[in-house]
Formats: structure tokens, sequence, C-alpha cells
């Protein structure tokens, strides 16, 4: 089974922290997302990536930066964690489209973050 | 740029029928479908590619118009588990081999007795 791994399931920062969310998949797959999922407003794409060391920004990248140095990891990094900011994060990841013409995603179980 | 997805909200008994609708303002390479039950992760329901092609999952199926970037999912003789959050997902060729997969708001869907 295609395992996606989010480090944490619960988080609870501090307004002005540097925060790191960790995000593991074990299928080799090629792309990776994050999302940032409230309420009304369905999941919205902050950063995804298709290989290692490559990122494109998504809808809403303001505050947000990514890492991928290993193809299996890709980190959400909040620079200075604001209020609004405390959400569900939820991560994923998918085949590159090609053959066989399957990307479907696989998320992991989210990191519910709140920052104070 | 999330798709648009309608309605935000339905209630069925049992048994009912529903159909939700999913626009996009941008050529698309693909249509997928998730459902998330509280609590929990998405999971994949399918995908439908370019071609306009109608694919099925038990009771649940899609269409996909290609020319007019819409899909609609089909839900019949809904039944007590098929309660969720529904969601499409785009997927856009970026260029150099970037494929990005953008969700919309979702669809609540309430089955009951």
């Amino acid at each position: 089974d295609v395992k996606v791994t989010q480090s944490s399931r619960y988080l609870v920062k501090r307004t002005g922290e540097k925060v790191f969310l960790e995000c593991v998949q074990d299928m080799d797959h090629e792309n990776m997302f994050w999302y940032r999922q409230d309420p009304g407003l369905g999941l919205r794409l902050i950063y995804f990536s298709y290989d290692v060391k490559m990122k494109e920004k998504g809808d809403i990248p303001e505050g947000y930066s990514v890492s991928r140095e290993k193809k299996e990891r890709f980190s959400l990094i909040l620079e200075s964690a604001s209020t609004n900011q405390t959400s569900m994060y939820l991560c994923a990841s998918s085949l590159y489209p090609g053959v066989p013409l399957n990307t479907e995603a696989f998320f992991g179980q989210g990191t519910r973050l709140t920052v104070v | 740029q999330q798709p648009v997805q309608s309605p935000q909200a339905v209630i069925l008994r049992e048994g009912e029928d529903a159909v939700i609708n999913c626009s996009s303002s941008k050529a698309l390479y693909s249509v997928h479908w998730y459902r998330q039950k509280h609590g929990e992760a998405p999971v994949f329901l399918m995908i439908l590619l370019k071609g306009g092609e109608q694919k099925g999952h038990e009771k649940i199926s899609a269409s996909f118009n290609e020319k007019k970037q819409q899909s609609s999912l089909y839900l019949t003789a809904s039944q007590l588990s098929y309660s969720g959050t529904y969601f499409c997902g785009t997927e856009i060729l970026l260029g150099a081999g970037s494929y990005q997969l953008t969700f919309g708001k979702g669809t609540k869907l309430s089955v009951i007795p």
C-alpha cells in the first residue's frame, strides 16, 4: 500500500516561530503537493514539486517555502508563523503523468497546526 | 485557480440520486474525484482523462466534457456510506513536465435514513 506520512498530527507553535512540516512517501512518486484545508475554502494548493530540487508555487504560496532534497521527502516551511496560518495541512503525492495514465493522488493524514 | 464546484451542500435520503458539478476556466489534462469523511484524508474515487470518457465505480460514475472543461459526478441509489465531502481536482499541464493538481471547495453530501 502507498503510504504518505506526515510527521505530526497536531502541532502548536508561537507567532514568529519558524515551523517545519515534514512529509515522506514510500512509492517513488515524482509529484508531491502541499495543501491547506480550511472550512468553506476546500483544499488550496500552496506549493508542489515534480522532481528533486524542483518546486512550483500554487495558489497561496505567500508566507511559505518548501524543500525537496530527496525524492521521497517534501517539507513545508513557515518562515515566521502567524495566526492566520492556523489550519489543517495536507501533503499528497502522485506518479508523473505518462504510462500508466493514472495520477491518483495519495494523501497523508494531515497536520493540524495551531499558531498562538 | 480553484475549479468551481456546485452545489456546496446536498442532503439526500437513502436511495436518492445526486449530481455534483465541477468546472474550470483552464484547459484540463484530467479531472479527479475524491471523497473525504470527517477527520480522515481524502480518498481517490476516479480519474477522467481528456477524451470525454465516462467512468464508473459501483453506483458512482462521472463524465468529463473536455470542450467545456466540465465534469460531473453521479451518485445513484445513495447509501449512508456515501456521506462525506466530495472534491473535484483538476490537473493542468504547466510545461517542462510540471502538472498542477488543484481542488475545488468541495460539496458536502449528507445521506439520511
